[in-house]
């Protein structure tokens, strides 16, 4: 099946800092989404980005589909930033169904 | 607009017991999907209904099987459990064949 990885697995900031979080796969997809997972596990999408750029606040993302990777930026972090981020990919063929990478946690500290 | 709905939002059961966990998806999504998630982990694709049949399914044993009911909505039953099967469970609507899933809060079940 398809591989997705995500890295860095960890990452501390200080408030205010700037971040990139990295999902590449392993196969061509037809959707790709950037997760947020709040300390009581709802999973809030951030971006629904199979190829391009998107942009949203703080936030934005960039999915290069030919190369196979997905890159989520986070500018001037704050504390509510903090859990988990995740990418999830469905595979360009076949039925459709998400999977997940194993995530990036962040903890932005005050 | 309401989004997933999940219900309950938190449940004990013993070993050996059976569970139900039931989804609402997203007003104007037909197609519904589980996920497990074990603490620390991404969730796992377990099983995908639409029209009310199986369409797609995860590696994971018969004891889990579903249901999907005319208004869409879905149920998530699990028989004979183990421990291992304390998890998060995810619901997530989506439109058949176009793109973007929307999750639910997600049922924690604790097996003892």
């Amino acid at each position: 099946g398809i591989q997705v990885e995500q890295s860095p697995p960890d990452l501390i900031l200080q408030e205010g800092a700037n971040s990139t979080l990295r999902c590449n796969f392993s196969d061509s997809v037809n959707n790709l989404q950037w997760f947020h997972q709040n300390p009581w596990g709802q999973l809030i999408n951030l971006f629904y980005i199979p190829s391009g750029t998107k942009q949203n606040g703080r936030l934005s993302a960039t999915t290069v589909a030919t190369e196979r990777y997905s890159l989520l930026y986070i500018s001037s972090s704050q504390t509510t930033d903090s859990g988990v981020y995740f990418c999830a990919v469905e595979l360009e063929s076949g039925y459709s169904t998400l999977t997940f990478g194993k995530g990036t946690m962040l903890l932005v500290s005050p | 607009d309401a989004g997933v709905t999940q219900s309950p939002t938190h449940l004990i059961k013993t070993r050996g017991q059976q569970v139900t966990l039931r989804c609402s998806p997203k007003s104007g999504h037909d197609t519904v999907s589980w996920y497990q998630q074990a603490l620390g982990q991404g969730p796992q694709f377990i099983f995908q209904y639409y029209e009310e049949e199986e369409r797609q399914r995860g590696n994971f044993p018969d004891r889990f099987s579903g249901h999907q009911f005319p208004n869409y909505s879905s149920e998530l039953n699990v028989n004979a459990l183990l421990l291992g099967d304390s998890a998060l469970y995810l619901c997530a609507s989506s439109r058949v064949d176009f793109g973007g899933y929307t999750f639910g809060s997600g049922t924690r079940l604790t097996v003892v």
